[in-house]
């Protein structure tokens, strides 16, 4: 059975940083792309990145390129996102998905992300 | 990029009602057109990928159509245990973009 366990989350103040984990088992890990969505308190799905399975490509949404970066290590069966220069609209539930077995096919339960000072 | 703009924000529907929600890209995305059910309180799940398919376990009442820039999910005939908000999501290329979502509610 496919797990996906994020962890990570917390109280960060605004210009923080934060690493948020994945971590995956039930399914070959290094054989499947992964993805981060995230989902702000009452509001919808946003989308936020993509990392192939050998670590490369990888791909961001606009709202947050060049401030977070998804990584993988597959010998670990854990993916990452480094979370840098906080916003308040960075709060949100953050969940790792991956394209198992057709995109965003399983789910995590999320990591909770606050941005506040 | 390649927007999304999903429709209506809300409805509402008796049981046993055909509901039609509506997906619609700025530009062609051919069929990479996925639907997503999130229940209150749960994760995300997906519905139906390439426009069309059933993911597995999938009632056959969750339908989906279109093609290019233009998709729709209808489910046949609304039972209580739908009542979701549910998004679409294009994957045909980076950024992957989800709708604004279609809150679904029994009358």
């Amino acid at each position: 059975e496919v797990q996906l366990v994020e962890s990570g989350g917390g109280l960060v103040q605004p210009g923080g940083s934060r690493r948020l984990s994945c971590a995956a088992s039930g399914f070959s890990f290094s054989t499947y792309s992964m993805n981060w969505v995230r989902q702000a308190p009452g509001k919808g799905l946003e989308w936020i990145s993509y990392i192939g399975p050998s670590g490369s490509p990888t791909y961001y949404a606009d709202s947050v390129k060049g401030r977070f970066t998804t990584s993988r290590d597959n010998a670990q069966n854990s993916l990452y996102l480094q979370v840098n220069s906080l916003r308040d609209e960075d709060s949100a539930l953050y969940f790792c998905a991956t394209d198992l077995p057709n995109p965003l096919g399983s789910w995590g339960q999320g990591t909770l992300v606050t941005v506040s000072s | 990029d390649i927007q999304m703009t999903q429709s209506p924000s809300s409805l509402s529907a008796s049981v046993g009602d055909r509901i039609t929600i509506t997906c619609r890209a700025s530009q062609g995305i051919s069929n990479y057109l996925a639907w997503f059910q999130e229940k209150p309180g749960q994760v995300p799940k997906l519905l139906i990928y390439l426009t069309s398919t059933l993911q597995s376990g999938v009632p056959s009442r969750f339908i989906g159509s279109g093609s290019g820039t233009d998709f729709t999910l209808t489910i046949s005939s609304l039972q209580p245990e739908d009542v979701a908000t549910y998004y679409c999501l294009k994957y045909n290329s980076a950024p992957r973009t989800f709708g604004q979502g279609t809150k679904v509610e029994i009358k």
